[in-house]
């Protein structure tokens, strides 16, 4: 299964700033997903990635908050946009190998905002 | 819409107990299912998957089977150890008619297991 590399591992921001979180695979995959996860909570999609045009956002979510690139088939960036404490949730990258029908998970950001 | 429940927790287990975490499925196509489990601190890890009825998924002593008629795919293990305390996370994605997956997962809530020695 792709292998994904996922930083920061955590970060501490002040309100108001953005945060942005990188998504480094090892191979080419079809489809990269980032969801968030509220403490104690499951987990929520925010977004599908797609490769070279706007990203596919889930209900609730919008692209000035969360604004995502994917510029080709192995990277991604989620950024967290103008931050307050409710902000505070662990994103995580996913991807989706079509050879063996299986979803892997980066390690996650875990977020904390003050 | 597509929807995932799993049987409420925290679930607390002595070693060596059974286990089972229930999950139950509403689906607009043909389902896939998993199981995810996370362990403190870490991210997601597949447990498990079955992509049809009636298949069963295994790995590391668990099991689940896809049950169309009962819309389930309950998680089982015969003997729980101290290292099994995670938490465990059923999920699906869908594909339609034409073969076409749409592509993301939607979880349960999670169950929260604990094993004491």
């Amino acid at each position: 299964s792709a292998v994904i590399s996922q930083k920061p591992s955590r970060d501490i921001c002040q309100r108001g700033t953005s945060l942005t979180i990188q998504c480094q695979v090892d191979s080419q995959v079809t489809m990269m997903f980032w969801y968030r996860q509220q403490p104690g909570q499951s987990l929520t999609l925010i977004a599908t990635a797609n490769q070279g045009s706007e990203a596919t956002y889930e209900s609730g979510f919008v692209i000035d908050k969360f604004p995502i690139s994917r510029p080709n088939l192995t990277f991604s960036t989620l950024t967290v946009s103008n931050m307050s404490p409710e902000d505070s949730s662990i994103y995580l990258c996913s991807v989706r190998s079509i050879l063996n029908y299986g979803y892997t998970f980066g390690s996650g950001t875990r977020l904390t905002v003050v | 819409g597509d929807s995932v429940t799993q049987m409420e927790g925290p679930v607390t287990l002595s070693e060596e107990a059974f286990l089972t975490i229930n999950c139950t499925y509403t689906a607009t196509g043909y389902p896939s299912l998993f199981w995810y489990v996370q362990y403190p601190g870490e991210g997601l890890q597949l447990l498990l998957k079955a992509t049809k009825a009636d298949d069963k998924g295994s790995n590391k002593g668990f099991e689940a089977t896809y049950r169309k008629e009962t819309t389930s795919f309950h998680l089982e293990k015969g003997s729980v150890q101290v290292s099994d305390s995670a938490v465990y996370f059923c999920a699906l994605s869908v594909t339609n008619a034409g073969g076409t997956s749409y592509g993301k997962l939607t979880f349960g809530q999670g169950t929260i297991l604990t094993v004491h020695p």
